[in-house]
């Protein structure tokens, strides 16, 4: 099975930072990565998918990047409606696995 | 538009079964293959397995191999995810979701475990 390992699990940030979140996979999967966005009680929604295609939608500040086993969220100009928990997905093989999750505190 | 429209929560009694519903529609049901995600409270995504909803044939994960059993209706474009001898550890929300492409998932359903 892949592997997916997250990093950080948590950080915090102020409303205008750029922040970025690390997925590593134990092997390649080319470019088949998602990124989801999941605030508390809600559904989680995809932000990017193929590594580093933005979702319709979703606001040009987020961004991704990486092939194989290295992959990046970054979030260019922190906004209030960020803070949140993301999580990263390979769908290269089954079984598919999320990364552990990021969430992103105000500081 | 496609959407998954998911039954409501659930509360049973330790032992117990539970059948969660996942209804699509706005796209040909049996072209996309549907799959679970468990999320516990406070916890982190968990990937179960999917349907292929053209076979009807289920994969499922390590963790979810035995007690959780996904089944489809062709005729009114739902899959189910059924899973029985409850413990409280499978108090969670439970959510489907379309295809590999993770979009559009239904609203989750709550699943709670006590007694």
């Amino acid at each position: 099975d892949i592997q997916m390992t997250q990093s950080p699990s948590a950080m915090s940030a102020s409303v205008g930072d750029r922040v970025t979140i690390t997925c590593r996979a134990s092997q390649g999967i080319y470019n088949h990565l998602i990124w989801f966005q999941q605030k508390p009680g809600k559904v989680p929604k995809r932000l990017i998918y193929l590594a580093s295609t933005l979702q319709s939608g979703v606001p040009s500040r987020f961004s991704g990047s990486g092939f194989g086993t290295e992959f990046t969220l970054t979030i260019s100009s922190l906004q209030p409606e960020d803070f949140a928990t993301y999580y990263c997905l390979q769908q290269m093989s089954y079984p598919y696995t999320f990364g552990q999750g990021t969430k992103l505190e105000i500081q | 538009q496609v959407q998954l429209v998911q039954s409501g929560s659930e509360l049973r009694e330790p032992g117990a079964s539970v059948k969660v519903s996942c209804k699509t529609s706005g796209y040909n049901f049996t072209d996309s293959p549907v799959n679970w995600v468990r999320q516990a409270p406070g916890q982190g995504l968990e990937w179960m397995g999917y349907i292929n909803t053209k076979t009807g044939k289920a994969f499922y994960a390590q963790g979810f191999l035995g007690r959780f059993v996904f089944s489809m209706d062709t005729a009114v474009s739902t899959t189910h995810l059924h899973f029985s001898s409850l413990q409280a550890e499978d108090t969670a929300t439970y959510y489907c979701a379309k295809d590999s492409w993770f979009d559009p998932w239904g609203q989750g359903t709550l699943v709670t475990v006590s007694s």
